[in-house]
This record gives C-alpha cells, sequence and structure tokens, in this order.
C-alpha cells in the first residue's frame, strides 16, 4: 500500500548540531510539506514543495532548509538545533494543490 | 490574532451527547475549509471537508458561515472512540497555494 513515512521517529541532539528529519511518500505525490506542532500553536508550516527542485518558505522557516531531489523525498534540516525547535514534527503530502493532505505519522524531536 | 481560533476545550461529555465545536478564521478570502482529527501522539486525519451548504457525513454535520467567518462542527450520539483533538483548518487566501492554517484545535473527552 502506498504510504508516507518519517524518520526517526523521536530524536534527541544537542543544541548547535544539525538534524536532518526524513520524510518519503510512495503515492507519487507532486506536493510536500513540513509543519511542527507546539502546545498552543496548531500545526504551522515550515516550508513546503509543489515538485522536484521547487521548494518554498513557509511560516516558521528560520533554521530550517529542505531539498527536492526526487518526487519521493523531502528531508528537513536543522541546521544548528536550537532548544526552541524541539517539537514534534509532520510531514504531508498531496496529489495536487487543492487535494487533500496526508500526514506522516510524525518525528518527536528534543534538544537539549 | 492568530488566523484560525478555536476553544482549545477540553470538552467533557457523557457518551450519547451532542457536541458542537466552533471556529472563526480572520481571512474573508479563504477558499476552503475542513475539519481534522488527532487522535493523541498521531497525525492529523481529514475528518471533513465543510461546503457553504453544509454536509453531512453520519453523525457529524460541518456547516460555514462565510459572512461571519465561522465553521461549526456537530457530534451527535458521541461515542468513547470520538475522544480527540478536532482541529479546524481553513486553505488559501488567493490563488492555488494549496497550504492550510491549522487552528490549535479543540480537545473532547467522551467519558462512559
Amino acid at each position: 500500500d502506498a504510504e508516507i513515512t518519517q524518520s526517526p521517529r523521536h530524536k534527541i541532539t544537542e543544541t548547535g548540531r544539525q538534524v536532518t528529519l526524513a520524510c518519503h511518500q510512495t503515492w507519487n505525490h507532486n506536493n510536500m510539506f513540513w509543519y511542527r506542532q507546539d502546545l498552543g500553536h496548531g500545526l504551522r508550516l515550515i516550508h513546503y514543495s509543489y515538485g522536484v527542485q521547487d521548494t518554498n518558505k513557509g511560516e516558521v522557516s528560520d533554521g530550517y532548509s529542505v531539498s527536492r531531489s526526487n518526487t519521493e523525498d523531502l528531508p528537513l534540516t536543522l541546521e544548528s538545533a536550537a532548544s526552541s525547535q524541539t517539537s514534534v514534527y509532520f510531514c504531508a503530502s498531496s496529489s495536487d494543490r487543492q487535494d487533500t493532505q496526508y500526514f506522516g505519522p510524525g518525528t518527536r524531536l528534543t534538544v537539549l | 490574532r492568530k488566523e484560525v481560533e478555536q476553544d482549545p476545550g477540553p470538552f467533557n461529555v457523557p457518551e450519547g451527547a451532542t457536541v458542537a465545536f466552533n471556529c472563526t478564521y480572520s481571512n474573508s478570502a479563504s477558499q476552503s475549509f475542513f475539519w481534522y482529527r488527532q487522535d493523541c501522539r498521531k497525525e492529523p486525519k481529514l475528518l471533513m471537508s465543510v461546503y457553504s451548504s453544509g454536509n453531512e457525513d453520519g453523525r457529524f454535520t460541518a456547516q460555514l458561515n462565510r459572512a461571519s467567518q465561522y465553521i461549526s462542527l456537530l457530534i451527535r450520539d458521541s461515542k468513547l472512540s470520538d475522544s480527540a483533538t478536532y482541529l479546524c483548518v481553513v486553505r488559501g487566501y488567493s490563488g492555488n497555494t494549496g497550504k492550510l492554517i491549522f487552528g490549535q484545535g479543540t480537545t473532547l473527552q467522551v467519558k462512559p
């Protein structure tokens, strides 16, 4: 069955380290999104991509980067992890811009 | 002011009760509206889209009032399995952006 996966599911890292969170979907969806979820804020968009080689900044992009070298993957990189980036990160994908977004299971990141 | 606002609750109701959640959005140009459901520590999943004419899916009824920029979700005959957080979601301001704006969610606890 087609699906969207994230790895790792849990990660503990130290301030200042570079961290990469993986997102992989097998639906062949053009659109992929990264969100973070924090208490009191709901889900906030970090970066998104509408296709290979396309990336765009979302609402809370500072300190994060993405690259889209193929349809299936949109890795999220924290260049220098900060404690404020402790959060739950969700990846999502959709087949077109108006279609339903399907979410991955999430990655719980703790920055000490 | 947040772009999408919800009463975070929690709403504690007995099985069989009817419960209603409300949501307001700030941008009058918003085009599409949804309710997502999120179980504890899991990913959000689409519950239903919200149409101007109102729509029903079993025990769930969603309504949209564009003039008041207000969205509602009514759950009838609540089940224990309805316990979750319900996210009000609004798409886009103009054009074909595909970006979703999430409310912080309303938590429902259905008690036996």
